[in-house]
């Protein structure tokens, strides 16, 4: 079981928009769409912003949207904001009711 | 609404275990079935996933971690708990507790963390 492979670091402009890779392999993101993203501001809690591969929970803005194509999901950001400033981690289910998460991406918003 | 706060101690030295609680506030209830789980951050790194438990006692680990760790529950004090044994430096990390809530299989609370570090 290895760690998802993301991007150590990503940055774009107020306005602008952003991608966040998640790899994975078809034992996990490939084979299941139980992909979750993390929203995490250092010294706070982290905060589910995706699950299930496309979906928001309620209270998350719709700037935030997931995909996936085979063993990859993505994080898209749109509308960048000096608060969207954070570290990013994607989470997928990996069989056998075991979860697997990435590396963690920080976003800087310029 | 509920809430989750880890506890214990923030030094452990090397070979010995590491314990910690999560103090469970508000009614889980109504939210569906979920699991009790725990995950660390080591500095500068991604998130890992330790194990998680259900209500009933059944738990489930990382494998990297299984020979390790045990998660435990006690309803009755709304508190769960994690020790990992035969700590070393690397195991010096963020704890977090979490609820994994199998609507959505998401972790969709978490603690604050609390930082737990390994050394002599």
């Amino acid at each position: 079981q290895s760690a998802l492979t993301q991007p150590a670091s990503v940055s774009g402009s107020p306005g602008q928009s952003i991608t966040i890779s998640c790899t994975g392999t078809t034992n996990d993101i490939g084979t299941y769409n139980l992909v979750s993203w993390y929203q995490h501001h250092p010294g706070k809690a982290p905060q589910v912003i995706i699950y299930e591969g496309t979906q928001r929970p309620s209270g998350v803005s719709h700037r935030f949207s997931g995909s996936k194509s085979g063993n990859t999901a993505s994080l898209t950001i749109s509308g960048l904001q000096p608060e969207d400033e954070a570290g990013y981690h994607c989470c997928s289910y990996a069989g056998s009711n075991t979860w697997v998460f990435g590396g963690g991406t920080k976003l800087t918003v310029l | 609404q509920v809430q989750l706060q880890e506890s214990g101690p923030g030094l452990v030295k090397p070979s010995q275990t590491l314990s910690l609680i999560c103090a469970v506030s508000g009614d889980s209830r109504s939210s569906g079935p979920y699991y009790w789980s725990w995950i660390r951050q080591p500095a500068g790194k991604g998130l890992e996933w330790i194990g998680h438990i259900f209500t009933s006692g059944t738990t489930y680990y990382s494998p990297s971690l299984k020979s390790r760790v045990t998660i435990s529950v006690d309803t009755s004090k709304s508190h769960f708990s994690l020790n990992l044994t035969s700590v070393t430096a690397a195991d010096t990390a963020v704890y977090y507790c979490a609820r994994l809530l199998r609507t959505g299989d998401v972790f969709d609370i978490w603690g604050q963390g609390t930082m737990v570090t390994v050394s002599s």
